[in-house]
């Protein structure tokens, strides 16, 4: 059973940088897509970006200029750095394994294990 | 960018069917999936692709896809039902993913 555990500060100062990880067990960590997701309290889901395990990305348009996610297969982990934070960045982070697959009907994207989350403060 | 519209609410009695959509341009490229989030807790997949379960998904969950809107249709409702349920598709304009507004879900 695949199993995701962020980690990091719960409480970032504003204009400071965001630093979490996501150490993945149960499972290795070739040959997936691995996506950051937040939510800030009381609100919806919101893709923060994907990381292929060769290491190409995908990021959210409207954070693109200050997200960065990488990934250390040595250690089964991805990495998701976030810049300039304000308290709108306030919000519960999931890290989360997304898997695509291809037919004659269509395709499709989806996210098949999260983890618990971890709920990020940005306060001064 | 693409945007997924759900209807905010809906109250439903035990043992009802009903069905949640989901708008986008984006589900006439790609298949919505379908999470189901109760208070304190991650999301979990219910629904992919064409009409697709996970393992311990029970079978009362169904989607169906149709032009721009996708459906989640629940049969019977049971009480731990109760929760936001959320759409999520890649962006048929460019290479990332989004997810809908989410609908809460209250059986009475």
């Amino acid at each position: 059973q695949v199993q995701l555990q962020e980690s990091g500060p719960r409480l970032v100062k504003p204009s400071e940088t965001l630093s979490l990880t996501c150490t993945v067990s149960g499972g290795s960590i070739s040959s997936y897509y691995w996506s950051w997701i937040r939510q800030p309290p009381g609100k919806g889901l919101e893709y923060i970006g994907s990381i292929y395990s060769s290491g190409s990305t995908n990021y959210n348009p409207s954070l693109k200029s200050r997200v960065s996610i990488s990934i250390d297969m040595s250690k089964n982990q991805f990495s998701l750095k976030l810049t300039s934070l304000t308290a709108a960045d306030t919000a519960m982070y999931y890290c989360a394994r997304q898997r695509w697959e291809y037919s004659n009907s269509g395709s499709a994207y989806y996210f098949d294990y999260w983890g618990q989350g971890i709920l990020v403060t940005v306060s001064s | 960018s693409s945007e997924l519209t759900q209807d905010p609410a809906v109250s439903v009695a035990l043992g009802q069917t009903f069905r949640i959509t989901c708008q986008g341009d984006s589900l006439r490229s790609y298949y919505a999936s379908w999470y189901q989030q109760k208070p304190g807790q991650a999301p979990v997949l219910v629904i992919y692709g064409k009409n697709n379960r996970p393992s311990g998904i029970p079978d009362r969950f169904s989607g169906s896809s149709s032009g721009n809107t996708a459906s989640l249709t629940i049969s019977g409702a049971q009480a731990e039902d109760e929760a936001d349920y959320y759409c999520s598709s890649r962006d048929s304009s460019d290479n990332h993913d989004v997810f809908g507004t989410g609908t809460k879900v209250t059986v009475l």
